[in-house]
């Protein structure tokens, strides 16, 4: 069983550079042909796909966030990453780390809270 | 982008009734929709994939249709812990993969 579990700081200042780890447990992130993704949902409010990286190492990202943000993986460590640049409140939201399986989302971690404030 | 919509916004049904919640996209998604479910403090759990398709350990009683722009999803005979949130999603057309606004389904 594919286990994800997210960490980072839970406090990031405005303007700076939100950094979030997701590592893989369970099974290899350089096998089985999955994208590894990142979602976000404000508080209240609905799903925001935010990017996915191949196990190529390819990305896709969403258009919305502006060229800010960088999705990498970490084979070694079995860990992939998401840096979102230029933060403002609007980015404050629970962060997921994801397995998308090209028909679904199928594995997901827990949530982290990132909160933008000074 | 395609746009998803979902209605009604919050639905309210009796147990062992049957919900019928509804998602539109924008144009055609083919059968490239899943749709899932998210109870408070927790990860979506993804209910069905290429439109109809169960996912793994998700019980008979729901069940998705629909193709092109049209969706739907059936839950029959509702229990009380299907209480929660469902969002759809379309993955036709990325990026950005989209996802509905949600239907909070409450049961009475």
């Amino acid at each position: 069983q594919v286990l994800l579990q997210e960490s980072g700081p839970g406090l990031v200042r405005p303007s700076q550079t939100l950094s979030l780890t997701c590592t893989v447990s369970g099974g290899s992130i350089s096998s089985g042909g999955h994208y590894w993704s990142w979602l976000r949902q404000p508080a209240g409010k609905e799903l925001e796909w935010v990017g996915r990286i191949w196990t190529s190492g390819s990305t896709q990202y969403n258009p919305s966030l502006n060229n800010r943000i960088t999705i990498s993986l970490d084979t070694a460590k079995n860990q992939f990453s998401l840096k979102l640049s230029s933060v403002t409140a609007s980015d404050t939201a629970v962060y997921f780390c994801a397995r998308d399986v090209r028909r679904g989302i199928d594995c997901w971690g827990q949530g982290t809270l990132v909160t933008v404030s000074s | 982008e395609i746009m998803m919509t979902q209605s009604p916004g919050t639905l309210s049904v009796s147990p062992g009734e049957r919900a019928t919640l509804s998602c539109r996209a924008s144009q055609s998604v083919s059968s490239n929709l899943a749709w899932y479910q998210q109870k408070p403090g927790q990860a979506p759990r993804l209910l069905i994939y290429d439109a109809s398709t169960r996912a793994p350990g998700i019980p008979a009683r729901f069940s998705g249709s629909g193709s092109g722009t049209e969706f739907t999803l059936t839950i029959s005979s509702l229990q009380s812990e299907d209480s929660a949130v469902y969002y759809c999603q379309q993955y036709n057309k990325w990026p950005p993969i989209t996802f509905g606004q949600g239907t909070r389904l409450e049961i009475k």
